[in-house]
């Protein structure tokens, strides 16, 4: 079964940093590219960012680029996001997906994992 | 940033009635159009990608149709587990955008 799971969520000061994880199982992690999305306490849904399978090629939306960096570690299956100068607006449940292609180009998500809760407060 | 409406913003339908979500997109997206289902405290469930194809294990009452900036999320028969948000995504250009929502519920 394919499955994805996140973790590292918690309460982290404004201006502080997390690292979130997500560990991928059941499909052969390096050929697809994974995406970050978060969803805002009783809000939609907006994406993060995406790395393509090689991990050569990032990309985020403009409201983290230059806070958020995506990674992935191929050889241990894992996605993840080191987010650096949190804001209060940053809080949200963080998702992370998998694509369906390896480039990330033109990519719904499936599947999601169950999401972990990101704080940023003092 | 190609921004995503979706309407109504709350639709009533009963159970064994029909329900039509809409998408728009303020410009084209081919049909780089994807559909979720989220329920309450549970991640978002892929229903539809490529506008009209279903997902694996996604029932014969989902269907997709539309194409360039008008998209229509159908369900033909409405199942009680059916009542939830859905979301419509654009995939084909960065940033991909989701809309805010339509949320179904029962009447």
């Amino acid at each position: 079964e394919v499955q994805v799971l996140e973790s590292g969520g918690g309460l982290v000061q404004p201006g502080g940093s997390l690292r979130l994880s997500c560990a991928a199982s059941g499909f052969t992690f390096s050929i697809y590219a994974m995406s970050w999305v978060r969803q805002a306490p009783g809000k939609g849904l907006k994406w993060v960012s995406a790395i393509s399978g090689s991990g050569g090629d990032t990309y985020y939306a403009d409201s983290v680029k230059g806070r958020f960096t995506i990674s992935r570690d191929n050889s241990k299956n894992t996605l993840f996001l080191q987010m650096n100068s949190l804001r209060a607006e940053d809080t949200a449940v963080y998702f992370c997906a998998k694509g369906p292609t390896i480039s990330g180009w033109h990519n719904w998500f499936d599947p999601w994992g169950q999401g972990t809760l990101v704080t940023v407060s003092s | 940033e190609i921004v995503m409406t979706q309407s109504p913003a709350t639709l009533s339908v009963s159970p064994g009635e029909r329900a039509t979500l809409s998408c728009r997109a303020r410009q084209s997206v081919s049909i780089n159009l994807a559909w979720y289902q989220q329920k309450p405290g549970q991640a978002p469930r892929l229903l539809i990608y490529g506008e009209s194809t279903r997902a694996t294990g996604i029932p014969a009452r989902f269907s997709g149709s539309g194409s360039g900036t008008e998209f229509t999320l159908t369900i033909s028969s409405l199942q009680s587990e059916d009542f939830a948000v859905y979301y419509c995504q654009q995939y084909n250009d960065w940033p991909y955008t989701f809309g805010q929502g339509t949320k179904l519920e029962i009447k």
